[in-house]
């Protein structure tokens, strides 16, 4: 099983559309959550932090369930400019000195007209 | 504060062809790592550095080299290029996770096809 599994898509969406990624984790001392945004041809830049209560910015909200291991990133009112290949990433300050990070293979979105 | 630098942006090599790719940070993180992202394999990890004269090996290192002399600067070496090496390279850098909202930085990434 890998660390992090994230459904690869590709979701294709209307604009203005609402959809949701999920993210499941299998490392249950993970600390620290995050949803990268990559560009095509471009490097992965941070979206998100995910934290334990829950947090929205913007049309965007990303929520962590410690329970079942599991992250979700929801967008709303999509706009052409959310296509983009939504990277889970899960934090573990444990094991080596500096902590882990691992990436899930990415989620492709593309938002039509 | 210009973050995590890479050069070259493109690099076209022929198989046996030696180089560098350079990566540069200003944030004084000592933690940098080097990853590779081909199609349908997300980013592995090639090697890391947790400070200066300090590296490790990470899930894909052979036929790369890694040297850290500087907190500042994290080179990657292709000592004999293989066509296996044509990839897209991030390097990357951090701070260390504490649990918190501790992130990763990317550089803009490095273009590499060897024939």
């Amino acid at each position: 099983r890998k660390e992090v599994e994230q459904d690869p898509g590709p979701f294709n969406v209307p604009e203005g559309a609402t959809v949701a990624f999920n993210c499941t984790y299998s490392n249950s001392a993970s600390q620290s959550f995050f949803w990268y945004r990559q560009d095509c041809r471009k490097e992965p830049k941070l979206l998100m932090s995910v934290y334990s209560s829950g947090n929205e910015d913007g049309r965007f909200t990303a929520q962590l369930n410690r329970a079942s291991q599991y992250i979700s990133l929801l967008i709303r009112d999509s706009k052409l400019s959310d296509s983009a290949t939504y990277l889970c990433v899960v934090g573990n300050a444990g094991g080596t000195s500096y902590g882990k990070l691992t990436f899930g293979q990415g989620t492709i979105l593309t938002v039509h007209p | 504060n210009a973050g995590v630098t890479q050069t070259p942006k493109f690099q076209v090599l022929k198989t046996g062809q030696s180089m560098t790719l350079q990566c540069a940070q200003d944030m004084n993180h000592e933690y940098m790592s080097w990853y590779r992202q081909d199609p349908g394999m997300g980013l592995r990890l090639i090697h890391y550095s947790v400070g200066a004269g300090i590296t490790d090996q990470g899930e894909v290192p052979n036929g790369y080299n890694v040297s850290r002399s500087t907190t500042e600067d994290f080179p990657l070496r292709l000592l004999s290029a293989a066509p296996s090496q044509t990839s897209v390279y991030f390097c990357a850098s951090r701070p260390r996770l504490a649990g918190g909202r501790e992130t990763q930085y990317f550089g803009p990434g490095t273009r590499l096809l060897v024939l």
